[in-house]
């Protein structure tokens, strides 16, 4: 069965600085993962995907995730953090093939000015 | 349309009452997926439609929960005798294919409480 693992409930960071959010997954063949991001009351939003190729995926607002297949994560990360990107941010994967996306319990991200 | 479109917004209803939720995909999208998020916590799933395939209910946490959508379009969550438990928001989203990598569009969700 396929799971996804949040680690941290929260991150804090000032503005300016990198961020990095982190997940890990566990899927019995090769993966689909997603980042999705939720505004604050907003629905959900897709950040980025990788499917195959390249590690290092670029999505939306500048932010990035770095697929690592040996430590099964797919940790979000932005060079320079703004107030802005203040959210909850979910990790999601699917297995390639299968239908069923299950999404990690949320990382709430704050930006502190 | 534009977007994945929910309605209603909110719902309030006194325990023991049915309650109905509509989901409108986004045009050409194939596959629906219901899903849950109580308060504070992750995207639980419930059920998943693709075509006009049977759809997978097995994340449906009782007999309580049922679901139905006509070929490719409008889906309604339909939840009888509710229970506080059940307050939570209620998340639709659609996506252009399920084997492939494709990303979800959600919608902006019903929120249901009950009283």
């Amino acid at each position: 069965a396929q799971s996804v693992a949040q680690p941290e409930d929260q991150v804090n960071v000032a503005e300016g600085n990198p961020l990095t959010v982190k997940c890990t997954y566990s899927v019995s063949g090769n993966p689909y993962l997603f980042w999705y991001v939720q505004y604050p009351n907003r629905g959900l939003q897709f950040l980025l995907k990788y499917i195959t190729g390249d590690n290092l995926v670029k999505g939306s607002y500048g932010f990035e995730a770095e697929f690592n297949k040996s430590q099964t994560s797919f940790h979000l990360k932005k060079p320079s953090a703004l107030v802005s990107d203040s959210a909850l941010y979910f990790c999601a994967v699917r297995e390639t093939g299968g239908f069923k996306t299950i999404f990690g319990a949320g990382t709430r991200l704050f930006v502190k000015a | 349309g534009a977007g994945v479109s929910q309605s209603p917004s909110n719902k309030v209803t006194e325990k023991g009452k049915d309650v109905e939720l509509r989901c409108d995909p986004i045009s050409g999208h194939t596959a629906l997926y219901w899903y849950r998020q109580r308060l504070g916590q992750g995207l639980e799933f419930l059920i998943y439609f693709q075509g006009n395939s049977a759809p997978d209910k097995s994340g449906l946490p009782s007999d309580r929960f049922s679901a139905e959508r006509t070929g490719e379009s409008v889906s309604t969550l339909t939840i009888q005798r509710t229970q506080q438990e059940d307050s939570a928001v209620y998340l639709c989203a659609s996506s252009l294919g399920d084997r492939d990598g494709y990303g979800y569009t959600f919608g902006s969700g019903t929120r249901l409480t009950v009283v």
